[in-house]
Formats: structure tokens, sequence, C-alpha cells
């Protein structure tokens, strides 16, 4: 199984909502990561875990809350987003190595905030 | 600052033409460099590169690596309008002791007429 899945495929929320995106992976591997990508642009890291454990946070706005609650889930909750914050929100995953990795990405979320 | 340049930005051809796209690169860390395919969703992976003057090859695609003058080119030969896409060149640098960081290029948006 290569696959990292990802929940919903599309949202739509208003800037007082509170919403949460979701990416699970059950290929073992115990680094994960959330971008954010604009249309025709590259994807932006915005966190990093690793084992669990945050590794980098991109200086991304607090309204971006994200959760590791085991190996194998993601989770990405949004309070009182602007309509900037409007983008493909895409997980990946990695073996956690000291040398090169192979990150799988998730089909993502479009996120529409109004 | 970790750069990762990618060229030409948007390619058009026709059915059946070779393509060549560039890589230009400088980050500290080097660990690969990974192509990838953007269609509607997720970036799906091409290649992996680690090694300089090693050429990989899939079907039509083929990718090479100069880690000296830090750069890679993506070849398509025989382009059909199913290689119509974004193609992001991505390039991992150590981010921590068990994970990598990716610095993605702008992309070459790719347009195959038939």
């Amino acid at each position: 199984d290569t696959e990292v899945t990802q929940t919903p495929k599309h949202l739509v929320m208003g800037m007082t909502n509170k919403k949460s995106l979701k990416c699970e992976q059950h290929m073992g591997h115990r680094a994960m990561y959330w971008y954010k990508q604009k249309a025709k642009k590259p994807p932006e890291l915005m966190f990093v875990y690793s084992y669990e454990k945050l590794s980098i946070n991109e200086s991304v706005p607090s309204r971006f809350s994200p959760e590791c609650p085991n190996s194998s889930l993601l989770n990405l909750h949004l309070h009182a987003l602007q309509p900037e914050d409007s983008a493909l929100y895409l997980c990946a995953s990695s073996q956690a190595s000291s040398g090169p990795t192979l990150e799988y990405f998730g089909p993502g979320t479009r996120l529409t905030v109004t | 600052e970790d750069k990762v340049v990618q060229s030409p930005l948007s390619l058009v051809v026709h059915e059946g033409d070779t393509v060549t796209l560039n890589c230009s690169y400088e980050v500290t860390n080097f660990r690969s460099l990974l192509w990838y395919k953007q269609e509607k969703k997720a970036p799906t992976f091409l290649f992996m590169l680690t090694s300089s003057g090693i050429e990989k090859k899939s079907g039509r695609l083929s990718s090479i690596l100069d880690k000296k003058e830090l750069f890679s080119i993506l070849n398509i030969t025989a382009t059909q309008t199913g290689d119509s896409a974004i193609y992001l060149c991505a390039v991992e640098h150590a981010g921590g002791t068990s994970y990598g960081k990716l610095t993605f290029g702008q992309g070459t948006i790719l347009t195959v007429h038939p």
C-alpha cells in the first residue's frame, strides 16, 4: 500500500468556522508533512512531523493548527481563516531516515474560504 | 537561502516532439533531486536522483543529475497529449536527523497539442 489518503476532497468554509483536514497513511512512515499550494504555484511546506513530534513550523499563522495523534494520522485544524487561505492542501509522508527519502503525496483537499 | 529554479516556465509543443526541462539548484545538505508530474491533484513521483551522471529512464521519460554543476534535466521523447501537466523539480535536503525537507522549483507547465 503506497497510498496517502486525505479527507475531505473539497471543503468550503466561512471565516468564522472551525474545520479539520485529515490525512492517513499505512506505509509505516514516521515523517509526515503539510503543504499549501496556490494555483499555478509549487507546494509550500507548512509543517513537518517526525516520530509524531512537530519538527518544523514554517512560520505558519496560528489559525492553522497541526496535530499528529498517532504514527498513521495527521490532522490540520482550521479556525478563523481568511479568503487568501483558499488553496490546495497537500499531505505527504516519507520514511524517517538520515538519507534520501521519497515523499508520497495525498490527493489533497481543495479548500475555499468564503 | 535554498533555491530551486526551473526553466522554461511554460512550453507548448505538438505531439511527437521531444522536450527538455531544466532544473538548477542551490541548497545546503543536498540529499536527492526529485521530479514530479502534477495534473489536477497531487504530484505523482517520476524520478529520484542521487548520483551524478546516471541516467534514469521510464518509458519515454528520462532524467539525469549533474552534482558538480548543480542541475538536472528531464527529457520527454515522442510527447503525447497525456504528457500535458506541470512538471515539478524538488530538491530534498536534510531538515533534521530523521527527515528531509523539499524545496520545489516553480514548475514547468507543459502543453502538448494534438
